[in-house]
């Protein structure tokens, strides 16, 4: 089965750009949910979609949106680009069952300059 | 809210050491708990989950058991090798409609000596 894709791997942008970001989960899972990773705050939840709604938000400004397809592929939005938007967006799967364990695809490395 | 809270690294040891990394969690109700790995350059695999209390996940060499009256998973491993030298992610998620969305550690680096 193959695991969680997300593209592109990598990305460079300026300031006040938009970028948008794919993931393709595992499939047969219905749950996709992204995360911000930097050095300094660690892992932090952006949302999850479930079933093309989204189902839980984090602390992120507005600038930062998604949305899930009818086949499960999410993507994920991020509108006037700022210097500290620089991170690791990894997105992660899950089908709810087993202890709810989430697959992690290999993430995308966003650059603003 | 819910919390997860990790011993700091970086944790340096030689191989054929015993590592162990310090996990503790708040939680509003019965979470289930996870320790992820992540490798350079890579996003986070998996490495053991436990879905109640007293469960023992073990993978790979690896143990943590849920320690519910401690708020606790610890992660153990009897002998490390080269090949260990990653970062350590507790995390936890709560079995209701949340469970799309996991709590995360800080990560603790671990670096293994030959």
């Amino acid at each position: 089965k193959a695991g969680v894709t997300q593209t592109p791997r990598y990305l460079i942008k300026t300031r006040g750009q938009q970028v948008t970001l794919s993931c393709s989960p595992i499939s047969g899972h219905r749950s996709v949910s992204w995360y911000q990773q930097t050095p300094g705050q660690g892992l932090q939840f952006l949302f999850e979609y479930f079933s093309e709604t989204q189902r839980n938000k984090g602390n992120f400004p507005g600038r930062f949106s998604g949305r899930q397809f009818s086949n499960s592929r999410s993507e994920m939005n991020v509108s006037t680009l700022e210097l500290g938007d620089s991170a690791l967006y990894l997105c992660a799967s899950t089908n709810g069952q087993g202890g709810y364990e989430q697959y992690f695809g290999p993430g995308t490395r966003l650059t603003v300059t | 809210g819910n919390s997860v809270t990790q011993m700091e690294g970086p944790v340096t040891l030689s191989e054929e050491a015993f590592l162990t990394i310090n996990c503790t969690y708040t939680a509003t109700g019965y979470p289930s708990l996870f320790w992820y790995v992540q490798y350079p350059g890579e996003g986070l695999q998996l490495l053991l989950k436990a879905t109640k209390a007293d469960d023992k996940g073990s993978n790979k060499g690896f143990e943590a058991t849920y320690r519910k009256e401690t708020t606790s998973f610890h992660l153990e491993k009897g002998s490390v090798q080269v090949s260990d030298s990653a970062v350590y992610f507790c995390a936890l998620s709560e079995a209701t409609d949340s469970w799309g969305k996991f709590q995360f550690g800080a990560g603790t680096q671990v670096v293994v000596t030959p």
